[in-house]
């Protein structure tokens, strides 16, 4: 099992630009989370989603946006980047919602 | 909103010491989580403590949530260089759903 997978590892964006950020689990986890985590900070959950079809808003959704169309894939997208949306972005996945959450290894987004 | 609240924010103590880091809350929380995160990766979950006054040990790590369920402990015995990483915790809400809040975290260094 590769667990959770996250590409692109880093990436530059300009302001206004947009882009994707890919997450694939292959634990067939219903459950499954974008997080944000800014220099020396805890986590921040952006967007979560507990199985195909269903997402609903964390704590700081504003400026992005996800979809869940299949149990595996679970792409969150910047429309229109912005220095404040420089941060190391982390996508998990659980069984279930007291589970443990396994997160990818980051993608580290700059926005200039 | 749920807020938890590590201390210290950071700790830097020699290998051999023992150590505490407290997370506390004026929130009850169903469950909690202690992760550890290591420079460029994710966190990795360490614990889970569901029961007030709960005590789990691994290896040199003991977990204690509090008996109203509102703040836990992380002890260190013995603490060597292998244990520096950011330490995170994370609580499950009572009305949270499949949400976790986490901590802002606590920078543990070892020094040979």
């Amino acid at each position: 099992n590769a667990g959770v997978t996250q590409t692109p590892k880093f990436r530059i964006l300009k302001i206004g630009q947009s882009m994707t950020l890919q997450c694939t689990q292959d634990m067939n986890h219903n459950y499954m989370y974008w997080y944000r985590q800014d220099p020396g900070m805890g986590l921040k959950l952006i967007y979560y989603s507990v199985g195909a079809g269903i997402t609903d808003k964390g704590e700081v959704p504003n400026g992005y946006n996800v979809s869940r169309s299949t149990t595996e894939d679970f792409p969150l997208r910047l429309e229109l980047a912005a220095p404040s949306q420089t941060s190391v972005y982390f996508c998990a996945s659980s069984r279930d919602r007291v589970f443990t959450q396994y997160f990818g290894p980051g993608t580290r987004l700059t926005v200039l | 909103t749920q807020l938890l609240e590590q201390s210290p924010q950071f700790l830097s103590i020699q290998e051999g010491e023992n150590l505490t880091v407290y997370c506390n809350s004026s929130s009850v929380f169903s469950s909690l989580q202690w992760y550890r995160q290591e420079p460029g990766e994710g966190p990795v979950l360490l614990v889970t403590v569901v029961t007030g006054g709960e005590v789990k040990k691994l290896k040199r790590l003991t977990f204690q949530f509090g008996d109203a369920r509102k703040d836990s402990s992380l002890h260190i015995t013995a603490a060597q260089p292998g244990d520096t990483g950011l330490y995170l915790c994370a609580g499950e809400g009572e009305t949270s759903g499949s949400r976790l809040t986490f901590g802002e975290g606590t920078q543990l260094t070892v020094n040979p």
